[in-house]
């Protein structure tokens, strides 16, 4: 089972910076939190991935609370193209063959 | 971020056929490759994780026998669904992580095999 949670659906204006939770409380030490988002009948594209300080790419900014039992990824400028399933993911890093394992996402509709 | 291909993009075949399900990495070598599927308005499900040169593991109820898995090379892995039936009908995504980018490297999907049976 997958060990986050996340509200099923959200919706944003274009243009504005859309803010997508997810509740991590039982993640270990050695878990990074991994984000990813499903396009409409695509495969899974890779967003961003933090252990404990914020991270920012040209695609989002991953906050991380300090406790680590919640984090936020924030599109700043939301654009109808974000449209898609949001996954957020722990996982531990290392050696070896460690699965992604995905929940149910939060649908994102960003509408114009 | 690296590219991963599937291949066909989509197929339809008759019951009772196999087909075939190509994943290669075009950029990068993926010592290990993941096969998911994905029912509609469901998640990705991971069937089984393929290591280069040695036999998949498969994910409990998934059967190893239906599902082949090969990866034999460092740029491809291939899923064979053998005497396919409608209820295999889905959506099927292969995935490669960059092992040349070190522990930190990334998973990274292909595009998707939609697959029906008739």
């Amino acid at each position: 089972d997958a060990k986050t949670t996340q509200p099923p659906s959200m919706d944003c204006a274009e243009g504005r910076a859309a803010n997508l939770p997810c509740n991590h409380s039982t993640i270990s030490g050695n878990e990074y939190v991994y984000w990813y988002r499903q396009i409409h009948s695509q495969g899974p594209q890779y967003i961003i991935h933090g252990l404990k300080n914020n991270e920012t790419n040209e695609m989002a900014s991953l906050i991380i609370t300090e406790d680590r039992k919640s984090s936020t990824l924030i599109l700043p400028h939301a654009t109808l193209r974000d449209t898609a399933v949001y996954y957020c993911i722990v996982r531990a890093r290392g050696g070896g063959s460690e699965k992604l394992v995905f929940g149910k996402g939060t649908k994102l509709t960003v509408n114009p | 971020g690296a590219v991963v291909s599937q291949h066909p993009s989509w197929v339809i075949c008759k019951s009772g056929t196999s087909v075939k399900i190509e994943c290669r990495s075009l950029d990068f070598q993926a010592t290990t490759m993941f096969w998911y599927r994905q029912f509609p308005k469901q998640s990705l499900m991971l069937m089984a994780t393929s290591n280069e040169g040695s036999k998949a593991t498969y994910e409990q109820g998934v059967e190893k026998d239906k599902f082949l898995i090969n990866h034999a090379s460092l740029t491809l892995s291939t899923l064979t669904v053998t005497s396919a039936h409608p209820e295999d009908s889905s959506f099927y995504i292969c995935s490669a992580r960059d092992w040349g980018l070190g522990q930190g490297a990334e998973q990274y999907f292909g595009p998707g095999t939609r697959l029906t049976v008739t």
